[in-house]
């Protein structure tokens, strides 16, 4: 166990809609990072919040939008739904800005019909 | 080249040792990173070395890094089938954090 945890484990809609997605860092931890993975593109980072803050950004569309709360935990915001959406979607936290390790959750699968 | 490169499949017997490699396109990468990921989960990260160490072994892994060739190598040793995912490599540098894609290792009986 990681100590990120991530909801919902699998989300399943259509094209068009939006949906949002759920991080937990581990406690103490104060980067979340938001990756997507799927089988053409592998492991791609999308975003990096610090401490609420916006810190870097990836290849993340317009269409999607992130941000972290006061007590840390983040959303990822997926709007417009395409059917080449449907991936993986990771969230990471490591404890600083992102010079120590990233601990992994374990992903919400979205399925785009 | 721009991406993190890493051979695809790997097959060994039970037993083994197993020995994945990666190329890494920054040499002034800060860290680098082996992750390993089982069917369904996320990626669970193994082992990691700073960027002025040559070696780090811990227990049956060890990962070796030779940096004027930007190639990083993870060595698993007496290879089980619980072994049996894809481990990625990755590089840290100036908030860029890059993986590769994954070498799907077979552990066969």
């Amino acid at each position: 166990d990681s100590g990120v945890t991530q909801t919902p484990k699998h989300l399943i809609t259509a094209t068009g809609q939006r949906v949002t997605l759920r991080c937990s860092p581990r406690s103490g931890d104060l980067s979340v990072y938001w990756y997507q993975q799927s089988l053409d593109q592998g492991l791609q980072f999308l975003i990096q919040y610090y401490n609420g803050e916006e810190r870097a950004k990836g290849n993340i569309l317009e269409r999607f939008s992130a941000q972290q709360f006061p007590d840390l935990h983040s959303e990822l915001n997926l709007s417009s739904l395409e059917l080449g959406d449907s991936a993986l979607y990771f969230c990471a936290s490591s404890p600083s800005q992102g010079d120590q390790p990233q601990h992994f959750g374990d992903g919400t699968r979205l399925s785009i019909l | 080249g721009e991406d993190v490169e890493q051979s695809l499949f790997l097959s060994v017997r039970e037993g083994d040792s197993s020995v994945i490699n990666c190329t890494y396109t920054d040499s002034s990468s800060t860290y680098l990173y082996w992750y390993k990921q089982e069917p369904g989960a996320g990626l669970q990260l193994l082992t990691y070395i700073f960027s002025n160490m040559d070696m780090k072994q811990d227990q049956r892994l060890t990962v070796l890094l030779n940096k004027k060739d930007k190639h990083l190598s993870l060595r698993i040793a007496d290879t089980q089938t619980g072994d049996s995912a894809i481990y990625f490599c990755a590089e840290y540098n100036n908030n860029d954090m890059r993986f590769g894609a994954g070498t799907r290792l077979t552990v066969k009986p």
